[in-house]
């Protein structure tokens, strides 16, 4: 099983779409947890934090169940700039950023 | 420029050739990482480097893999006999120091990458 498991899509969505992502992990003893955006052919990025309060930032917001170990993304009016690979992050702890990538989810907001 | 910087970008080589990566992190972090991304898979953890010492390199695949950070700041991977299998992006990411407190968000900055091809 892979430490981080992502729904690998594509998910095809008009402008103006609500569109959730979903990622669960293995490890219950992850410390902190991430949403990165990858676009075609560059580097991650880190897109934001994901917190057990769930957290928000303009059109996403991110939330995390620990006893479920499941976090996921949601991103509220689509855009065309939102078309992206969105990579699921858990840092498994240790006190340096050992980052455990899932293999992403592919996103197409089309016109 | 002020982010993390790899060379080469491209890089061709044949089966068993020895190849060299290298990194320029931010400056001021003292955190460096490798990782390697194959085609519609996440990036995968290969080295961490806190200053000049490999602090983890749990995720080196074989000892074909090595990697150096002299002086604290450029690193360098390096792949001796090169496989097919070896052809991947070679990510290199910095960041500040261990996590401690709340300075560190525990963001990794990316270079753009060395796409690595083994014919």
């Amino acid at each position: 099983r892979k430490e981080v498991e992502q729904d690998p899509g594509p998910f095809n969505v008009p402008e103006g779409a609500t569109v959730a992502f979903n990622c669960t992990y293995s490890n219950s003893a992850s410390q902190s947890f991430f949403w990165y955006r990858q676009d075609c052919r560059k580097e991650p990025k880190l897109l934001m934090s994901v917190y057990s309060s769930g957290n928000e930032d303009g059109r996403f917001t991110a939330q995390l169940n620990r006893a479920s170990q499941y976090i996921s993304l949601l991103i509220r009016d689509s855009k065309l700039s939102d078309s992206a690979t969105y990579l699921c992050v858990v840092n498994p702890g240790g006190g340096y950023n050992k980052l455990i990538f899932g293999a992403g989810t592919r996103l197409a907001v089309h016109p | 420029g002020a982010g993390v910087s790899q060379t080469p970008s491209n890089k061709v080589t044949e089966k068993g050739k020895y190849v060299e990566l290298r990194c320029d992190p931010i400056s001021g972090h003292t955190a460096l990482y490798w990782y390697r991304q194959s085609l519609g898979q996440g990036p995968e953890f290969l080295i961490y480097f806190q200053g000049t010492g490999a602090a983890d390199d749990s995720g080196l695949p074989n000892d074909r893999f090595f990697a150096v950070r002299p002086e604290g700041s450029v690193s360098t991977l390096k792949i001796q006999r090169t496989e097919r299998g070896d052809s991947a992006v070679y990510l290199c990411a910095s960041s500040l120091g261990p996590v401690y407190g709340r300075m560190n968000t525990g963001e990794l900055f990316f270079g753009e990458g060395s796409r690595l091809t083994v014919l």
